[in-house]
């Protein structure tokens, strides 16, 4: 079936502007994770969804970034008042849970720069 | 292999050749392990996992070597192929109900034809 998607794919805005990127996860799959990475580095996680429960939200860097989840579908990730260092590539996974709740299918990420 | 700086660490290798890429992970505890392989403008993508009842798993041109004693996990490529240049990261999980994975700074394959 489909896989993971976001958007938008690309994403230019100015510098205190917000941003809403979106992504939606394979259908079934109870958890979604969004992550973000900056050029030539490694992932940084950001904020797990699994099902209903309360999210983990350990990973958001400040308080101008904040993600939805309804259900077992469609999250967004709001940056609010953008600043230069928020430009990355923002990823977003989903895992199936059960005895592969460990392999995380990702999206094609969403490129934000911020001028 | 790792190496310090701003700058992703890079193996670069001829065509056919075997390659093997390194990662140093952070917590003992850590029980399971994936490769990711991530394509210029792509999502990582699964390769191979491990758990840490093992010290090797094969896949298909590919073998993950896992040393618990020194916390090291290695990715081995038979026979590289250009299709292979990617960045490749390793990521560990805990596990006992926690499933945020902490991710490997990556490694940048290049496969020269």
């Amino acid at each position: 079936g489909a896989g993971v998607s976001q958007s938008p794919s690309n994403k230019v805005t100015e510098k205190g502007k917000d941003v809403e990127l979106r992504c939606d996860p394979i259908s079934g799959h109870t958890a979604l994770y969004w992550y973000r990475q900056r050029l030539g580095q490694g992932l940084e996680f950001l904020i797990y969804f699994q099902g209903n429960s309360a999210p983990d939200k350990s990973g958001l860097p400040s308080d101008r970034f904040s993600a939805e989840r309804t259900g077992e579908s469609v999250s967004t990730l709001t940056i609010q008042r953008t600043q230069q260092e928020d430009s990355a590539v923002y990823l977003c996974a989903s895992t199936s849970g059960g005895g592969s709740q460990y392999e995380q299918y990702f999206g094609p990420g969403t490129r934000l720069t911020v001028t | 292999g790792e190496s310090v700086g701003l700058h992703l660490p890079t193996l670069s290798v001829q065509e056919g050749d075997n390659s093997i890429i390194n990662c140093a992970y952070s917590n003992s505890a850590s029980d399971y392990f994936i490769w990711y392989k991530q394509e210029s403008g792509k999502g990582p993508q699964f390769i191979i996992d491990i758990r840490s009842n093992m010290d090797k798993r094969q896949g298909q041109r590919v073998t993950v070597l896992l040393n618990k004693t020194v916390k090291h996990l290695s990715l081995q490529i038979a026979a590289t192929q250009p299709g292979d240049s990617a960045v490749y990261f390793c990521a560990e999980n805990i596990g006992g109900g926690s499933y945020i994975p902490t991710f490997g700074r990556g490694t940048s394959l290049i496969v020269h034809p």
